[in-house]
């Protein structure tokens, strides 16, 4: 199985802020590398596809970069609303994995 | 728009069969190219990845829990389910249903679940 590995594992970050999540793979994924938002009882949301492409309907203030083994989440001017967990997921190989979560509070 | 919702018993006996099923609304099960996954989130931890289905009937399996999951596909119900065998307290967590999509790029397919339900949360105990 394709370890991930993200960092840190919570954050505190404030309104109108800036946060990066970092998600490393234990070897390339090329750019098959997805982030979720999760908050408990909603159903999860994914926000970025392949690694750099946003998902419809998803706000231009979430970003995604990296290729090979090295991934970035970004929230620009972040939002209440963007408190919440993250969590980054390769597509390479199945068993898809998924990192440990990033707590934003 | 599509949904996904999860329902099944949320109180299983340890070495008993836990089944799930979720119910597809607002599209067909059969239409697109689509896989129908199921993931589940320990208490306190994350992500891990079942295993999917097509509408077809192929699978394929996380090897972790392959000896005791079985998916199905119903499309004349638009439902697919998950059953896992043999379970312990360790099997406690949130049980998410998601469609996986993919994306075509030239050479490449990409997957991703863009659509889940809400969760069910199920604890093993007697």
């Amino acid at each position: 199985d394709i370890q991930m590995t993200q960092s840190p594992s919570s954050l505190s970050a404030s309104v109108g802020g800036r946060v990066t999540i970092t998600c490393r793979a234990g070897e390339t994924i090329r750019s098959y590398l997805n982030w979720y938002q999760l908050k408990p009882g909603k159903a999860p949301k994914l926000l970025i596809y392949a690694a750099s492409s946003l998902k419809s309907g998803v706000p231009s203030r979430f970003s995604g970069s990296g290729s090979g083994t090295d991934f970035t989440l970004t929230i620009s001017n972040l939002q209440p609303e963007d408190f919440a967990t993250y969590y980054c997921q390769q597509s390479y190989n199945t068993p898809w994995t998924f990192g440990q979560g990033t707590k934003v509070e | 728009q599509v949904q996904l919702q999860e329902s099944g018993p949320g109180l299983v006996t340890p070495s008993q069969t836990l089944s799930l099923t979720c119910t597809v609304s607002g599209g067909s099960i059969s239409r697109g190219t689509y896989y129908w996954s199921w993931i589940r989130q320990p208490a306190g931890k994350g992500l891990e990845w079942i295993g999917r289905i097509y509408s077809s009937g192929s699978t394929s399996y996380n090897p972790s829990l392959k000896s005791r999951v079985t998916m199905s596909v119903d499309t004349s119900k638009n439902q697919f389910s998950l059953n896992l065998g043999s379970v312990t307290a360790a099997d406690t967590a949130i049980y998410y249903c998601a469609r996986e999509n993919n994306w075509n790029y030239p050479g490449s397919y990409y997957y991703f679940m863009d659509v889940w339900g809400k969760g069910t949360t199920v604890t093993v105990s007697s």
